[in-house]
């Protein structure tokens, strides 16, 4: 069975503190790996699909990489709209596999 | 244009009872997906729904069940709740079935059973 971890669970950040989230999968036959945000309140929205190793999107503050093993979302510079849940998820044969997300909160 | 639209938004039930969610996909999409959001086991797949016809389904006991209609929307039952069905049930939707990186969510339908 495909399974995603995700660390930290949370992640308190000052506002132009950059940092990193981690999400650790096992998954027979990637098609895809996918980063979300999620708001409270609200489903989640996509941000990023990844293929392959090595591979990288960005958009605005965010930076996405893939490895075989895991893949990392970079925060670069945060502002307190970034404050978020967010969620990584792997497609295998059919379906989509969620961690249980990283809930960023970013301080002015 | 409009987004995936979720009816009802929230929903009290009591244990026993059963209960249809409703969900209205972007226009043009064929594809419905479900899935079941809790604290404690995060966002879980439920089952896919494209051109009327079930594609996949998720580890969820029989209680569950849905249906697609020939306009795309479709609805979640679910019979004989229990407590652990307290959940936010989310549908998300995409042009084609499996293209889940075109795959846009709803808000949500808030269920509590008591």
């Amino acid at each position: 069975e495909d399974q995603v971890t995700q660390s930290p669970e949370a992640l308190r950040l000052q506002e132009g503190e950059s940092s990193s989230l981690n999400c650790s999968y096992t998954v027979s036959g990637l098609r895809g790996l996918f980063w979300y945000r999620q708001d409270p309140g609200k489903g989640p929205e996509f941000l990023f699909t990844l293929y392959s190793a090595g591979e990288e999107k960005e958009k605005e503050r965010l930076k996405a990489t893939l490895t075989k093993k895991e893949s990392f979302l970079h925060i670069t510079a945060p502002k307190p709209e970034d404050s978020a849940t967010y969620l990584c998820a792997v497609q295998g044969d059919y379906k989509l596999s969620f961690g249980a997300g990283t809930t960023v909160t970013v301080r002015a | 244009k409009a987004g995936v639209t979720q009816t009802p938004r929230y929903l009290i039930k009591t244990r026993g009872q059963q209960v249809t969610l409703s969900c209205s996909p972007i226009s043009g999409h064929r594809s419905v997906s479900w899935y079941q959001q809790t604290p404690g086991q995060g966002l879980q797949f439920l089952f896919e729904y494209f051109s009327e016809t079930q594609r996949n389904k998720g580890n969820f006991p029989g209680r569950f069940s849905g249906r697609q209609f020939s306009n795309s929307r479709s609805e979640m039952n679910v019979s004989t709740l229990e407590l652990g069905d307290s959940a936010l049930y989310l549908c998300a939707s995409s042009l084609v079935a499996g293209d889940y990186n075109e795959q846009f969510f709803g808000p949500g339908t808030r269920l509590t059973v008591l």
